[in-house]
């Protein structure tokens, strides 16, 4: 079964950091583009980075550039985010995200890792 | 940063009716590179439409998707029980972004 299982949500305070990590399984995500989506308690979808195959496109929200960095193991068929500076409003859970190519939708979707940044 | 606005907020109609979604772009979007996702709560979302009217894989054909430019038009010909979700339109041809959702509920 093709999946994306992520990790490493929880409760953290304002300002500090923490390091989510997303596991492929039932096939190999080093041929695809991959991201990261977020999705606020009641509130729609943000997309929040994305990373091609070979590291040769990364790219980042406004509101997390500076902020969050994207990577990748291709040979741990894992995808990771970095995330420091954390703030309130980046509470959400997020979801890993695949698509076939750069320039496409999202096809596979994780069921996501909860991050609530509160004191 | 390209905005996505889609109308109505919510949609309230009957099983067999038809539902039509709307998404407008705040500037054109490259190469018609406009994706629909639908979501039920607790779950994540599911690709239905890539490249503004390409079904994806398993999706019913009454799911149907069309326009160009700025506007783009998400249409289910016949609603069934289980279509009764909230609906994300996507841009991914200018970096990437998400409108904020139509809920489509039972009347």
């Amino acid at each position: 079964e093709v999946q994306l299982v992520e990790s490493g949500g929880g409760l953290v305070q304002p300002g500090r950091s923490l390091r989510l990590s997303c596991e492929a399984s039932g096939f190999s995500l080093a041929a695809y583009a991959m991201h990261w989506v977020r999705q606020a308690p009641g509130k729609g979808l943000e997309w929040v980075s994305g990373i091609s195959w070979n590291n040769g496109d990364i790219d980042y929200a406004d509101s997390v550039k500076g902020r969050f960095t994207i990577s990748r193991d291709n040979a741990k068929n894992s995808l990771y985010l970095q995330m420091e500076s954390l703030r309130t409003e980046d509470t959400a859970l997020y979801h890993c995200v695949k698509a076939p190519r750069w320039r496409d939708a999202f096809d596979i979707w994780g069921q996501g890792t909860m991050v609530t940044v509160s004191s | 940063e390209i905005v996505l606005t889609q109308s109505p907020g919510t949609l309230s109609l009957s099983p067999g009716e038809r539902a039509t979604l709307s998404c407008r772009a705040s500037q054109s979007v490259r190469s018609n590179y406009l994706a629909w996702y639908q979501q039920k709560p607790g779950q994540a979302p599911r690709l239905l439409i890539y490249g503004a009217s390409s079904r994806a894989t398993g999706i019913p054909d009454r799911f149907s998707g069309s326009g160009s430019g700025t506007d783009f038009t998400l249409t289910i010909s016949r609603l069934e029980p289980e279509d009764f979700a909230v609906y994300y339109c996507q841009q991914y041809g200018n970096s990437r972004t998400f409108g904020q959702g139509t809920k489509v509920e039972i009347k």
